[in-house]
C-alpha cells in the first residue's frame, strides 16, 4: 500500500527565516511525487511535479527536490503570502487507469511578519 | 477559463437525505475525479472517469455515484446520506502526458458538506 507521511504538522516561522518541509513515502514504484499548495477554503493548487531521484525544481521563494525515499520542500527567506498547508502525493507506477494520487495529511505553514 | 467549478460550496444534510454536488470543467479535460479531504487524513480518491460514459471506482467509494454524459460534467450523488460523509468533496481534472504519466491536477473550491 501506497503511503506519504508529512512532517512537521504545523511549522511556524518567522518572515524571513528559511526552513524545510519534509514528504517521506513508499510505493510501488514512483511514477511521480507532486507538491500542492492549499490555502484555508480553497482547492489545493499545483506547484511541482517531480519524476526521478535527484531532480529539482524551483518556484520564486520554493525548491522542491527528491530522493528515492522523500522528498524536501525548502522554502527561503519565506513572506506572510506564504502561509498556507502544502500537501505532498505521489502517483505509483501499478496505477495506470485511476491515475490516482496518494497525499500526504500537509504541513500547515504559518510565517509570521 | 473558469477552470473547474464545484456547486454548492456549503450543504448541511439530515441523514437519509439524498443530494448531487456538482462539477464543471471548461478545459476540455478527459480525466475527471472526486476526492474527499478530513482531518488529519490525506485527499482520498471517491471515483474517477477517464472520459465522457467511463466511470470507475476510486479508494473509498461506498456511499457515492457518479456519471459523465459530457466531457465537461461530473456530478456525484450521495444516494442516502450518513454523518460518516461529513467532509469536504474536491473535484478535480487533469489531462495526461505519454508514458501514463500524470499531468498537475486542476482543483475546484470544494463543497464543505454536514450530514446531522
Amino acid at each position: 500500500e501506497d503511503q506519504v507521511t508529512q512532517s512537521p504538522e504545523a511549522l511556524r516561522l518567522q518572515e524571513g527565516e528559511s526552513s524545510s518541509l519534509n514528504c517521506s513515502y513508499t510505493v510501488s514504484g514512483l511514477r511521480g511525487l507532486f507538491w500542492y499548495r492549499q490555502d484555508p477554503g480553497k482547492g489545493p493548487e499545483f506547484l511541482f511535479t517531480l519524476y526521478s531521484a535527484g531532480e529539482e525544481k524551483e518556484k520564486e521563494r520554493l525548491k522542491a527536490t527528491l530522493t528515492k525515499k522523500e522528498s524536501f520542500l525548502h522554502i527561503t527567506a519565506p513572506k506572510p503570502e506564504d502561509s498556507a498547508t502544502y500537501l505532498c502525493a505521489v502517483q505509483s507506477l501499478m496505477d495506470t487507469g485511476r491515475r490516482a494520487l496518494t497525499f500526504g495529511s500537509g504541513t500547515r505553514l504559518q510565517v509570521q511578519p | 477559463n473558469a477552470g473547474v467549478t464545484q456547486t454548492p460550496k456549503f450543504q448541511v444534510l439530515k441523514t437519509g437525505q439524498s443530494m448531487t454536488l456538482q462539477c464543471a470543467q471548461d478545459m476540455n479535460h478527459e480525466y475527471m475525479s472526486w476526492y474527499r479531504q478530513d482531518p488529519g487524513m490525506g485527499l482520498r480518491l471517491i471515483h474517477y472517469s477517464v472520459g465522457a460514459g467511463i466511470t470507475d471506482q476510486g479508494e473509498v467509494p461506498n456511499g457515492y455515484n457518479v456519471s459523465r454524459s459530457t466531457t465537461e460534467d461530473f456530478p456525484l450523488r450521495l444516494l442516502s446520506a450518513a454523518p460518516s460523509q461529513t467532509s469536504v468533496y474536491f473535484c478535480a481534472s487533469s489531462y495526461s502526458l505519454p508514458a501514463g504519466r500524470r499531468e498537475k491536477l486542476f482543483f475546484g473550491s470544494g463543497t464543505q458538506l454536514s450530514v446531522l
